[in-house]
């Protein structure tokens, strides 16, 4: 069965630092892999997706960067971060753009 | 650009009464997907409407997507604690592009 790991749970991080969140698919091939943010408890804002490896959209001009070196490994970086980079930050990934998102467990990141 | 709106944000209800959450979406939308986020965790895929005036249940949760593909709502009847959490739809302009989320209702159901 497929699964979806998220690393790590819990972050607070400086303002300023450098930032990287890993997620990995397994069980399945060539997946869609996205990122979200949400932020205090509210709504889902997509930051980025893959259809494959090395092709990255981003929906949202923002801090963060994402990369997808591996055809199930994703990858979300930020060379400085910001307060406003503050949030829970989910990895979901799906077969399709028409299937279901299946979501990793989180990252809570806190900037101080 | 597309945008889902969800209303309302918060609903307090007592547990056995029933409870609705709309979407609406600014263009019309190919599909529909609702999730449910418990506190503290990761939303989960509930449903996927896609056909103009779809209804679909699944035991006290009834899905509908509106004629015109640019609305739909999650009715639950007779609440109980363990529904619990935030519901949120999802809808995709076309068959190329990625979920946009509506904000979420969070729900809380007391005894």
């Amino acid at each position: 069965s497929q699964t979806i790991h998220q690393w790590p749970a819990t972050l607070v991080q400086p303002v300023g630092s450098p930032l990287s969140l890993e997620c990995t698919v397994e069980g399945t091939s060539n997946p869609n892999l996205y990122w979200y943010r949400q932020a205090a408890g509210r709504g889902l804002q997509l930051l980025f997706y893959s259809v494959g490896i090395g092709q990255i959209s981003s929906e949202v001009p923002q801090n963060l960067s994402a990369s997808r070196p591996q055809d199930r490994q994703f990858i979300l970086s930020s060379k400085k971060l910001l307060l406003s980079d503050s949030g829970f930050y989910l990895c979901a990934w799906s077969v399709s753009f028409n299937e279901k998102l299946f979501f990793g467990s989180g990252t809570q990141l806190s900037v101080l | 650009g597309q945008q889902v709106m969800q209303i309302p944000q918060y609903q307090h209800v007592q547990e056995g009464e029933d409870f609705t959450t709309y979407c609406n979406s600014s263009t019309t939308l190919s599909n529909i997907q609702w999730y449910k986020q418990r506190p503290g965790g990761h939303p989960v895929f509930l449903i996927q409407l896609v056909k103009s005036g779809e209804v679909k249940k699944q035991k006290r949760l009834t899905f509908q997507f509106g004629e015109a593909k640019k609305n739909s709502s999650l009715h639950i009847t007779a609440t109980q604690t363990t529904d619990v959490g935030t519901y949120f739809c999802a809808g995709r302009r076309d068959s190329g592009y990625a979920l946009n989320f509506g904000k979420g209702t969070s729900l809380l159901v007391t005894p």
